[in-house]
């Protein structure tokens, strides 16, 4: 079954900081690839995205995204995160013979000042 | 312009009892999906309606959830009778036609004592 892993759950960080957060799934045919993200009280916003092209996505606030074909991954980063980053991150999949999107279980992020 | 919104924003319902969600999409979006998260589990997809037909419903997890779209322009989720495992949250998302981004709203709490 197509799957999607987020590896960290919850992660702690001070402000300035760096930022790598895991994604990785399970399907052999052409994906799209999502990171929303989830402000505390707020709804899911879109982050980030790629469909095709350079690999290197850059999305909103200065995160930007890796997808590695080769290693089914497409990990967040963000070279300096703020307290602002506090919410919650997940990645998703949409397999191109679908519409459907498959999540991963979320990372919650907390930043602290 | 006015973003998915959905209604109620929090249910709260006894067992056996009947609940319904309603979502409006954003104005001029044919694609319109149902997704549900479980406390602690990932987000996952229940259905997608292409204007008022549904497309794929390989999601909904039994017969007591009967979803609707009138007209092609906001849909209804109805859960009939609630059980205790449906609580979660209920989001609904829309895309324009031919186009991968979906937009979620900020989603329903659903709690059923």
């Amino acid at each position: 079954a197509q799957s999607v892993s987020q590896h960290n759950h919850h992660v702690i960080l001070s402000e300035a900081a760096s930022l790598e957060l895991g994604c990785n799934y399970s399907y052999g045919g052409t994906v799209n690839l999502f990171w929303y993200v989830q402000y505390p009280g707020q709804h899911l916003q879109l982050l980030l995205k790629y469909f095709s092209g350079d690999p290197l996505v850059k999305g909103i606030k200065g995160f930007e995204a890796e997808f590695i074909k080769s290693k089914f991954s497409f990990n967040l980063r963000k070279p300096s995160v703020q307290w602002s980053d506090t919410a919650e991150y997940f990645c998703a999949v949409n397999p191109s013979n679908t519409d459907k999107l498959i999540f991963g279980t979320g990372t919650r992020l907390q930043v602290f000042p | 312009e006015a973003g998915v919104t959905q209604f109620p924003s929090h249910s709260v319902i006894e067992k056996g009892q009947t609940v319904t969600l309603r979502c409006d999409p954003i104005s001029g979006h044919d694609n319109l999906y149902w997704y549900r998260r479980v406390m602690g589990k990932e987000i996952k997809f229940l259905l997608h309606f292409v204007k008022e037909s549904k497309q794929d419903e390989s999601g909904m997890p039994n017969n007591r959830f009967l979803a609707e779209r009138t007209g092609g322009t906001y849909s209804t989720l109805k859960v009939q009778p609630a059980e205790l495992e449906d609580s979660g949250v209920y989001f609904c998302a829309s895309s324009q036609g031919g186009f991968k981004t979906q937009y979620f709203g900020p989603g329903t709490r659903l709690l059923v004592l």
